[in-house]
């Protein structure tokens, strides 16, 4: 089945530094990866689409200065947290989709970021 | 907009009893429709998803979950409950003019002994 792995799974960082996380697609070629945020008890908040060559789409409310997605190749979006937070601190997930925007989507295991 | 309503935040059952996990979607068109599992501190696993081909769709460990277009639901079913099932559940639609998902919020699923 299809596998989308995320690195690091966990990462700890002091204000004000950023934070690169990887996502990628481990069999097959995704050219839409999507992200998302998912704070305490809630449920996943899309952040951006992210589409293999192009500019990233970013939903309402996120700041595509600070939440910079990378998609240069059909098996690797990087999404960087710059100047983080502590309110960035989260858990951070992507997806990627095999065959085109509307099919399924396969999920990495999410990356903890804490922000102190 | 397009939402997805999971009707109960919170779920509890028996160990060997049936599970339902209740899901309403709006789309007024067939929409496709996915239920994924999240374990504590885990990315998130799909279960299964329904394409309109049948309306009773089955899925991986045991559950199923039927397509109801008159009552606009997709709940999740599973006879048999176990300890390892316990979990947070989401039912998701796809939307959005790139195929977004639109997650519910989560249904949490406690088994007890």
């Amino acid at each position: 089945g299809a596998v989308v792995s995320q690195h690091p799974s966990r990462v700890i960082c002091k204000s004000g530094t950023s934070v690169k996380i990887e996502c990628r697609s481990l069999d097959f070629q995704a050219t839409t990866m999507f992200w998302y945020r998912q704070f305490p008890k809630q449920s996943l908040m899309l952040m951006a689409t992210s589409n293999e060559g192009s500019k990233a789409t970013y939903e309402q409310g996120v700041e595509k200065d600070k939440f910079l997605i990378n998609h240069a190749s059909l098996t690797l979006s990087t999404l960087t947290v710059t100047s983080a937070h502590p309110e960035d601190s989260s858990f951070y997930i992507c997806s990627a989709s095999d065959r085109g925007p509307a099919d399924t989507q396969y999920f990495g295991p999410g990356t903890r970021l804490t922000v102190l | 907009a397009q939402s997805v309503t999971q009707l109960d935040s919170h779920v509890s059952v028996s160990e060997g009893t049936p599970v339902l996990l209740r899901c309403n979607y709006s789309s007024s068109y067939s929409p496709s429709l996915f239920w994924y599992v999240q374990h504590p501190n885990k990315g998130l696993q799909l279960l299964l998803k329904y394409t309109s081909a049948a309306t009773l769709v089955k899925g991986i460990n045991g559950f199923e979950a039927e397509f109801k277009k008159s009552e606009t639901s997709f709940h999740l079913t599973k006879p048999s409950a176990h300890m390892s099932d316990a979990a947070e559940y989401f039912c998701v639609e796809t939307g959005g003019s790139q195929g977004n998902l639109i997650f519910g919020k989560g249904t949490k699923l406690s088994v007890k002994p």
